[in-house]
């Protein structure tokens, strides 16, 4: 079956600018997790949704970042006033339920901030 | 605080059995994790352990778990060039959280 897919697979923005970044889970899995991965490095956590809601948001570095899921399935990652910092992959990853002991993930977001 | 580490690089010869280690800090960790992850390519679920095993074995993978020591290792039996990849070991404590605590992987590198 289809894996989890986000869109777009890179994003350029310039300081200063807003961004979305878009993750489909696979279909049926109620746990969706975004991660964040800098070169040379590996992912760091940044929140959990349990269906529609934010069941763990302690790894968001500001406010400036938020994530909503609202129909429990497709989830947006939004970025504020961006920052050259926030450079880097941005990997969502999903699991059958909230155990989360089998996270698959997605192809990621390059997103590079000018 | 969890703390997950790992070598940086592994180089191999196509054939030869390849072992990749990891260590960790977390004692109450229960699941323990190994994902590969090929150039610009997102990470793949290989296999995992729960702490109560010692070994699980997968066709060509062995993961080895030594609780006492906090020592993970992935053995890949047989290595072929497109094992080449990074490697990265992680970990969900029993905490309740469902967060994956990564090391910074380890770049393996299967010479023909």
């Amino acid at each position: 079956g289809a894996g989890v897919s986000q869109t777009p697979s890179n994003k350029v923005t310039e300081k200063g600018k807003y961004v979305e970044l878009r993750c489909d889970p696979i279909s049926g899995h109620t746990a969706l997790y975004w991660y964040r991965q800098s070169l040379g490095q590996g992912p760091e956590f940044l929140i959990y949704f349990q269906g529609t809601g934010a069941a763990d948001d302690s790894g968001l570095p500001n406010d400036r970042f938020f994530a909503v899921r609202p129909e429990g399935s497709v989830s947006t990652l939004k970025i504020q006033r961006t920052e050259r910092g926030d450079s880097a992959v941005y990997l969502c990853a999903s699991s059958i339920g909230g155990t989360g002991y089998e996270q698959y993930f997605g192809p990621g977001t390059r997103l590079t901030v000018t | 605080g969890e703390d997950v580490e790992q070598s940086l690089f592994l180089s191999v010869r196509e054939g030869d059995s390849s072992v990749i280690n990891c260590t960790y800090t977390d004692s109450s960790s229960t699941y323990l994790y190994w994902y590969k992850q090929e150039p610009g390519a997102g990470l793949q679920l290989l296999t995992y352990i729960f702490s109560n095993m010692d070994m699980k074995q997968d066709q060509r993978l062995t993961v080895l778990l030594n609780k006492k020591d906090k020592h993970l290792s992935l053995r890949i039996a047989d290595t072929q060039t497109g094992d080449s990849a990074i490697y990265f070991c992680a970990e969900i404590p029993d905490t309740g959280r469902r967060a994956l605590t990564f090391g910074s992987g380890t770049r393996l590198q299967v010479q023909p």
